[in-house]
């Protein structure tokens, strides 16, 4: 079975700081792929990024970055210098090999970033 | 413009009254789930479905029906709803099944009183 834990619940940042937020997962398939996304005050799921498990790179996109640690089964996400419009709750997620395209989602982490 | 599609966005209905929320997707993916989202819970998978005609339980089926006739249609049945199903309720759909990004819906909201 799978299982991601988001044990941040909700997180306070003052705009321009960095903040991260952890996701920790659990899994026995070899191949499996790990997402974010986003959900904005307007309730939409917003794709962040895909990960496959033999890829530990870690990856950059402007103010996002993502550090993937199999050693530690991580898959953590960073927000440099956060903006306002970061605020929204954001979900780590699993999908292994088989599962028919299943997700198992993390509970969610609710960043605030306040000016 | 690729998109996944649900209707109604939001809905009020008394409980035992079958309702179905609709989905479709015009980016002619094979792969198509339903997820319900619950405060404290996250996202859960109710069904999902890997081809026309072919459907399978996720990990909260419980009161829920899906049919798959058409590749771009996927609608979510609740045949006698009851409050506990009261939720934001999500369609999505994926080219790659297991490795693809899911492309989500816009939500659905039910509220059954």
């Amino acid at each position: 079975a799978q299982k991601v834990t988001q044990a941040q619940t909700e997180i306070s940042v003052v705009e321009k700081e960095d903040v991260t937020l952890d996701c920790v997962y659990e899994t026995r398939d070899t191949t499996y792929y790990l997402f974010w996304y986003k959900q904005p005050p307007s309730g939409e799921l917003v794709f962040l990024i895909r990960r496959n498990s033999f890829d530990e790179q870690n990856e950059i996109s402007g103010r996002y970055s993502w550090n993937f640690q199999k050693s530690t089964s991580s898959f953590n996400f960073t927000i440099t210098a956060s903006q306002v419009v970061d605020s929204a709750v954001y979900f780590c997620a699993l999908s292994a090999t088989g599962g028919g395209n299943k997700l198992t989602f993390g509970t969610g982490t609710q960043l605030k970033v306040e000016l | 413009e690729a998109q996944v599609t649900q209707n109604p966005r939001y809905l009020i209905t008394v409980t035992g009254k079958k309702l179905t929320v609709t989905c479709s997707q015009n980016m002619n993916h094979e792969y198509m789930s339903w997820y319900r989202q619950d405060p404290g819970l996250g996202l859960r998978q109710i069904y999902y479905s890997m081809n026309v005609e072919v459907t399978d339980k996720g990990d909260v089926p419980e009161g829920y029906k899906v049919s798959r006739k058409e590749k771009r249609n996927f609608p979510l049945i609740l045949e006698s709803p009851s409050p506990n199903q009261t939720s934001l309720y999500f369609c999505a759909s994926s080219l790659y099944g297991d490795s693809g990004e899911a492309f989500f819906g816009q939500g659905t909201r039910l509220t059954v009183v």
